[in-house]
């Protein structure tokens, strides 16, 4: 199996809070994570690329100081929303890259609300 | 520019009938083309995927896909929908020589009706 999980599966914060977002690969190492936003009844957009043991890669328009991401491990990365405001809610997906393979395997997704 | 359309935002179609969702790609490079499911509020999941080879690919739960190069196309296709089958699907391209980062389709949502 590729499993992925994310913690938590949803989240309510109030504005100016910082939230961390955790995305783990529970049966496989993955070098390669990546991080996804999704609007409702939008596609996913990419927002990052994260490496084991480097810095994140950030998709053009997307703040780094506002998400920051590490990647501690082959199997954990995690994004901080800091200092999060109402424009930051949204369904946050990560995914991960099965070591030796090209394939992405997506966790269930993080629902983060800020009132 | 790499890009995904996906023409159709809604698709309804009766259950037992077959299903065709149009996928249609513009790439710099030789792509590698996945189809994802994604149920409400949920993660996607892997249907199938295609990185060389047979141009037509068996997937999970009964659905396949054709590469068509000359079409620049990955159309997914079922021949029996099931009630639930029912679920927003995205089409996804990606490719090695841009670190495996993937270019989505704006999704089909498939309605089954009984």
């Amino acid at each position: 199996g590729a499993v992925v999980s994310q913690h938590p599966s949803w989240v309510i914060c109030k504005s100016g809070t910082s939230v961390k977002i955790e995305c783990r690969s529970l049966d496989f190492q993955a070098t390669t994570m990546f991080w996804y936003r999704q609007f409702p009844k939008q596609s996913l957009m990419l927002m990052a690329t994260s490496n084991e043991g480097s810095k994140a890669t950030y998709e053009q328009g997307v703040e780094k100081d506002k998400f920051l991401i590490n990647h501690a491990s082959l199997t954990l990365s995690t994004l901080t929303v800091t200092s999060a405001h109402p424009e930051d809610s949204s369904f946050y997906i990560c995914s991960a890259i099965k070591r030796y393979t090209d394939t992405q395997y997506f966790g269930p997704g993080t629902r983060l609300t800020v009132l | 520019a790499q890009s995904v359309t996906q023409p159709d935002i809604h698709i309804t179609v009766s259950e037992g009938a077959s299903l065709e969702l149009r996928c249609n790609y513009s790439y710099g490079a030789t792509p590698y083309l996945f189809w994802y499911v994604q149920s409400p509020g949920q993660g996607l999941q892997l249907l199938l995927k295609y990185f060389s080879g047979d141009t037509l690919v068996q997937g999970i739960k009964g659905f396949e896909a054709e590469f068509k190069r000359s079409q620049s196309s990955f159309n997914l296709r079922k021949p029996s929908v099931h009630w639930s089958d029912a679920a927003e699907y995205f089409c996804a391209v990606g490719a090695a020589e841009y670190g495996n980062k993937l270019v989505f389709g704006a999704g089909t949502i498939l309605r089954v009706k009984s």
